[in-house]
């Protein structure tokens, strides 16, 4: 079993809807979570960080993280054709570089106008 | 994306071939890594470094080498190219803050072994 698992997709939904993205983790000792957004032919970018459990919301962008079920989720609210890309979700044990972030495999997300 | 540069963007190799992948980082960052990334496998972790000097094995390290003889250069290095090397290469630094943390990618490396 990958440390991360994450569904490939492909996703596809009309705009405006919620999207739901999510990823498992066997690593109990994974305390930093992260989404990063990718468009194709560009390197992944930043959207969302989140420390140990709880929510995290910043625009139409929504990270959650159950530690104890060991899953994250990202939601997207009403949700534009500039959202399609892939989704990675990553996670570490420590703020440290000494043990590099474990990324899902991402999921492609098309959002249809 | 700023701050991580990649060179070269594209290339094709021969098989056999050698070449070497350059990542620079104009952030000051201590931590460097070089991901693969290949349809349905996601980013694969091949060697990164905690420091000038350092370097360790991610978890697909075969067939590459890396040096980081400066702290803002991390080079990939294939010594002899193989059709099962061909994929995207991204470096990522890595930024620990107080209260935030994030790893910054460049653009890609397009590899195609023929």
């Amino acid at each position: 079993q990958k440390e991360v698992e994450q569904d490939p997709g492909p996703l596809s939904v009309p705009e405006g809807a919620i999207v739901s993205l999510n990823c498992t983790y066997s690593n109990s000792a994974f305390q930093y979570f992260m989404w990063y957004r990718q468009y194709s032919r560009k390197g992944p970018e930043l959207l969302m960080y989140t420390y140990s459990s709880g929510n995290k919301e910043d625009g139409r962008f929504t990270a959650q993280v159950d530690k104890s079920s060991k899953y994250i989720s990202l939601f997207i609210r009403d949700s534009q054709p500039s959202d399609s890309a892939t989704y990675l979700c990553a996670m570490t044990e420590l703020n440290s570089g000494n043990t590099p972030l474990v990324f899902g495999k991402g999921t492609r997300l098309s959002v249809i106008a | 994306n700023a701050g991580v540069t990649q060179t070269p963007k594209f290339r094709v190799l021969k098989t056999g071939q050698s070449m070497t992948l350059l990542c620079a980082q104009d952030m000051n960052h201590e931590y460097m890594y070089w991901y693969r990334q290949d349809p349905g496998m996601g980013l694969r972790l091949i060697h990164y470094s905690v420091g000038e000097g350092t370097t360790a094995k991610g978890e697909v390290p075969d067939g590459y080498n890396v040096s980081r003889l400066k702290k803002q250069n991390f080079l990939l290095g294939l010594e002899s190219a193989a059709p099962s090397q061909t994929s995207v290469y991204f470096c990522a630094t890595w930024d620990i803050g107080a209260t935030d943390t994030e790893a910054f990618f460049g653009q890609g490396t397009r590899l195609t072994v023929v």
